[in-house]
């Protein structure tokens, strides 16, 4: 079983709408962090929420966290055509030493914006 | 400041030759992980460095794969002798010193694509 699933595994919205895209998890966890990958190029770091947090803002990204639900949201509002990519949550275990450990990913969502 | 960097960025190679990828991590940071995602998977964990040591090597699929980091700097992933279900892309990682009360994010190389014909 995997830890980090990502729902839906595709979205396709029009450029101006918002996405939302969904994480759940199965181990309690330090921490839960989203990254983008556009085709052929590394994952960018997006935002990173601890496990005491419930809910974190960076620019255009709101990312929520429900610790006993073990799932997480990325909301991206006024979407753009440069939003297109994959997009991918990774977790940090509970039980590593010191947020440093290796990340545990879903497979991810791949979010097309039609202009 | 340069980034994550990795060599070859992609490698074709018939099964049962060698093949060693090189990652190359941000100045300073001496957590180093690598990654790896086979067609349709999920990425996976490989291992992870603090400085030259092992941390953990938990995702290591077998013993046809040897990672060192001498003097803590770049590292290197060698598969040996590589199979069909090697194939897939490498990332590297890197990361400052942190703890739990200040957990960093990764910072991602570009990955190499390995082929193994």
């Amino acid at each position: 079983s995997q830890q980090g699933e990502e729902d839906p595994q595709a979205l396709s919205i029009q450029e101006g709408e918002n996405a939302t895209m969904n994480c759940s998890y199965k181990t309690s966890i330090n921490n839960l962090q989203w990254y983008r990958q556009n085709s052929g190029r590394g994952l960018v770091h997006l935002i990173l929420i601890r496990s005491n947090e419930r809910e974190k803002h960076s620019g255009r990204l709101r990312v929520t966290l429900d610790t006993s639900k073990k799932s997480s949201s990325l909301l991206i509002t006024a979407s753009r055509a440069a939003d297109t990519a994959s997009y991918f949550c990774a977790t940090v275990s509970l039980d590593s030493g010191g947020g440093a450990d290796g990340l545990t990913f879903g497979k991810g969502t791949h979010l097309i914006i039609q202009p | 400041e340069a980034g994550v960097t990795q060599f070859p960025s992609h490698s074709v190679i018939e099964k049962g030759q060698t093949v060693t990828l090189r990652c190359d991590p941000i100045s300073g940071h001496d957590n180093l992980y690598w990654y790896r995602r086979v067609m349709g998977k999920e990425i996976k964990f490989l291992l992870h460095f603090v400085k030259e040591s092992k941390q953990d090597e938990s995702g290591m699929p077998n013993n046809r794969f040897l990672a060192e980091r001498t003097g803590g700097t770049y590292s290197t992933l060698k598969v040996q002798p590589a199979e069909l279900e090697d194939s897939g892309v490498y990332f590297c990682a890197s990361s400052p010193t942190s703890g739990w009360a200040r957990p960093y994010e990764q910072y991602f190389g570009p990955g190499t694509r390995l082929t193994v014909t």
